[in-house]
């Protein structure tokens, strides 16, 4: 168990449907990173928060958005799914705003598949 | 161009055999070099970290990085079976916070 805590670990939904990730960080990690992993795409950084702003954004879609609240836990919201927004969706965290010094600590995961 | 470059492999070696997982990046300003393993789609853990170039050994594995050359590189000795998983390196910038993966490279280690 790294803790960092993901749910759901999967999702079944329709198109045009929408859904919401949630992550809860590691204890005392203010940092949370959101990445998307497709087959063909590798890890892609979508968004970060810092002790609840936005830090850095990726190349994340207009239907999705995200948000990390008081108690540092963060959702993802994605709308309007799409086939292509099948993918495994990781939540990261880590104690600094860069986690350039240890590293970010990966949880297991949302599975998420759109039919 | 992928600012991280990785061979995806597969890499299928037996057992006992020494690894060598390489990648390559164009990003002048990556400071901070990463490898994370990650089982059948699993969350990625880390593995090692590496501040700019120079050399970093835990145990049966060890961490290569030249700036120079923009190259990162990965050592396995004595290979098991239970290091059969994607190898992902990783990077970031000295500014930055945004931790750019390779593609990963699958290998499997047969006993």
């Amino acid at each position: 168990d790294s803790g960092v805590t993901q749910t759901p670990k999967h999702l079944i939904t329709a198109t045009g449907q929408r859904v919401t990730l949630r992550c809860s960080p590691r204890s005392g990690d203010l940092s949370v990173y959101w990445y998307q992993q497709s087959l063909d795409q590798g890890l892609q950084f979508l968004i970060q928060y810092y002790n609840g702003e936005e830090r850095a954004k990726g190349n994340i879609l207009e239907r999705f958005s995200a948000q990390q609240f008081p108690d540092l836990h963060s959702e993802l919201n994605l709308s309007s799914l799409e086939l292509g927004d099948s993918a495994l969706y990781f939540c990261a965290s880590s104690v600094s705003w860069t986690g350039q010094n240890y590293g970010y600590t990966f949880g297991s995961g949302t599975r998420l598949t759109v039919v | 161009q992928k600012e991280v470059e990785q061979d995806p492999g597969p890499l299928s070696v037996p057992e006992g055999a020494i690894v060598s997982l390489n990648c390559t990046y164009s990003n002048s300003a990556f400071q901070y070099f990463m490898w994370y393993r990650q089982y059948s789609r699993k969350g990625p853990e880390l593995l090692m970290y590496t501040y700019s170039s120079g050399n970093k050994e835990d145990g049966r594995f060890t961490a290569q990085v030249d700036k120079s050359s923009k190259y990162i590189s990965l050592f396995i000795r004595d290979s098991q079976p239970s290091d059969s998983a994607t190898y992902l390196c990783a990077s970031i910038e000295t500014s930055g916070s945004r931790l750019t993966f390779g593609e990963g490279t699958q290998l499997t280690v047969n006993p």
